[in-house]
């Protein structure tokens, strides 16, 4: 079974551009979260969708955004981007709600100048 | 910030020791799990221990749960090079599906 997958792998943008990340989970995975990585905040929450719908959403500004279609797949989209918004985002996938183990993909490495 | 505390920080140790790393949380919390990330990569999940449950094992991983103290421990036993890597504690603390990560113990093993 194919893992969770991430597009791309890296990119790099100026600021004020906007940025649209793809994730494709496990097969069968119907919950989807993102989570952003920096050195100096760690690793912190942005959203998690469940059948199409945001169930949870972390403290992020409005410019994070994200979707989830009727196959499970999942965007993210950062307008207006800043240099802070550099980090690796990370996708993880369950089976449901019901189960708490994440299984991630490799991330994205956005880097902002 | 909910975030999670581990220490240290960094740990260095020879290929055969044990290696441990402590991890403390700040409310309460249905379950934990231990995830590890090797350099810049996802994460992987390696154990979940649940409120009601004092020690687990996996393999050569042995997890500890203290609810009181609100801290856990995961100890790697006859570590190898193979598990260098940087290792995170995560709990439920955020609500379902929102996990809240602690700040990570990177951890060299060396030949």
């Amino acid at each position: 079974k194919a893992g969770v997958t991430q597009t791309p792998r890296y990119l790099i943008k100026t600021r004020g551009q906007q940025v649209t990340l793809s994730c494709s989970p496990i097969s069968g995975h119907r919950s989807v979260s993102w989570y952003q990585q920096t050195p100096g905040q760690g690793l912190q929450f942005l959203f998690e969708y469940f059948s199409e719908t945001q169930r949870n959403k972390g403290n992020f500004p409005g410019r994070f955004s994200g979707r989830q279609f009727s196959n499970s797949r999942s965007e993210m989209n950062v307008s207006t981007l800043e240099l802070g918004d550099s980090a690796l985002y990370l996708c993880a996938s369950s089976p449901d709600r019901g189960q708490e183990k994440l299984f991630f993909g490799s991330g994205t490495q956005l880097s902002v100048l | 910030s909910q975030q999670g505390e581990e220490d240290p920080q960094a740990l260095s140790i020879q290929e055969g020791e044990n290696a441990t790393m402590n991890c403390s949380y700040k409310t309460s919390i249905n379950n934990l799990q231990w995830y590890r990330q090797n350099s810049g990569r996802g994460l992987v999940h390696l154990i979940l221990i649940r409120s009601n449950e004092r020690e687990k094992h996996s393999g050569r991983l042995r997890v500890t749960l203290d609810t009181s103290k609100k801290s856990s421990s995961l100890l790697i036993t006859a570590s190898r090079a193979a598990d260098t890597a940087s290792y995170f504690c995560a709990t439920d603390a955020g609500g379902f599906q929102k996990l809240v990560f602690g700040t990570g113990t990177r951890l060299l093993v060396s030949p």
